[in-house]
């Protein structure tokens, strides 16, 4: 069983809906990181939480500690949003583990 | 401000070879991961360094290894290369342990 659950494992969205990929992981954490990783292999940071939320512009992450469970949300979703987001968690000596993924299609 | 450098981008090697990825961090940053992202696993975590010093290794044979240089920049080698190597390998730097991390763009390593 991976440590890190992410969900849904592919989405596909009409431009403008509003998008939620979830993340759950099983230990504690020192904090979670939200990546994007386009085709070609690049990955962005997007958001490292260790509590509450954040926003960046369309992109909003949220985090709950207790239930170890984080939300990525992307309002207004547009096709260049499309990506594959990955959440990761760090553990207190920097390591890191990853959950598989979710493929992100918006269309126009 | 410079970004996470990875040099070369794409390589093709063949079994039995060696191979050495390099990493420039962003200037400054003194920890440096490197991951490996496969279909099959996914991304998993190779090593990191802080301050030349290896801090954290993750579950991969031996024929990986690394080093970090005293400007920070690192580089990872992989021995007696096999198929299943031929992957993405990634370095992220950030600037202190449990900072935002910062990643390159990957060498993409063709084992034939």
């Amino acid at each position: 069983k991976n440590e890190v659950e992410q969900s849904p494992q592919n989405l596909t969205a009409q431009e403008g809906e509003f998008i939620t990929i979830n993340c759950s992981y099983s230990v504690g954490i020192s904090a979670l990181h939200w990546l994007q990783q386009h085709p070609g292999g690049g990955i962005v940071s997007l958001f490292m939480l260790s509590s509450g939320k954040k926003k960046h512009g369309r992109l909003i992450a949220t985090i709950n500690i207790q239930e170890k469970h984080s939300s990525l949300h992307i309002t207004a979703s547009h096709p260049r949003d499309s990506a594959v987001y990955i959440c990761a968690v760090q553990y207190n000596n920097n390591d890191m583990r990853f959950g598989a993924g979710t493929r992100l299609t918006v269309k126009p | 401000k410079a970004g996470v450098t990875q040099t070369p981008r794409y390589l093709i090697k063949t079994r039995g070879q060696q191979v050495t990825l390099s990493c420039s961090p962003i200037s400054g940053h003194r920890s440096v991961s490197w991951y490996q992202q496969t279909p099959g696993q996914g991304l998993q975590f190779l090593f990191e360094y802080f301050s030349e010093t290896q801090r954290n290794k993750g579950n991969f044979p031996g024929r990986f290894s690394g080093r970090q240089f005293s400007n920070s920049r690192s580089e990872m080698n992989v021995s007696t290369l096999e198929l299943g190597d031929s992957a993405l390998y990634l370095c992220a730097s950030s600037l202190v342990v449990e900072t935002e991390a910062f990643f390159g763009q990957g060498t993409r390593l063709t084992v034939v």
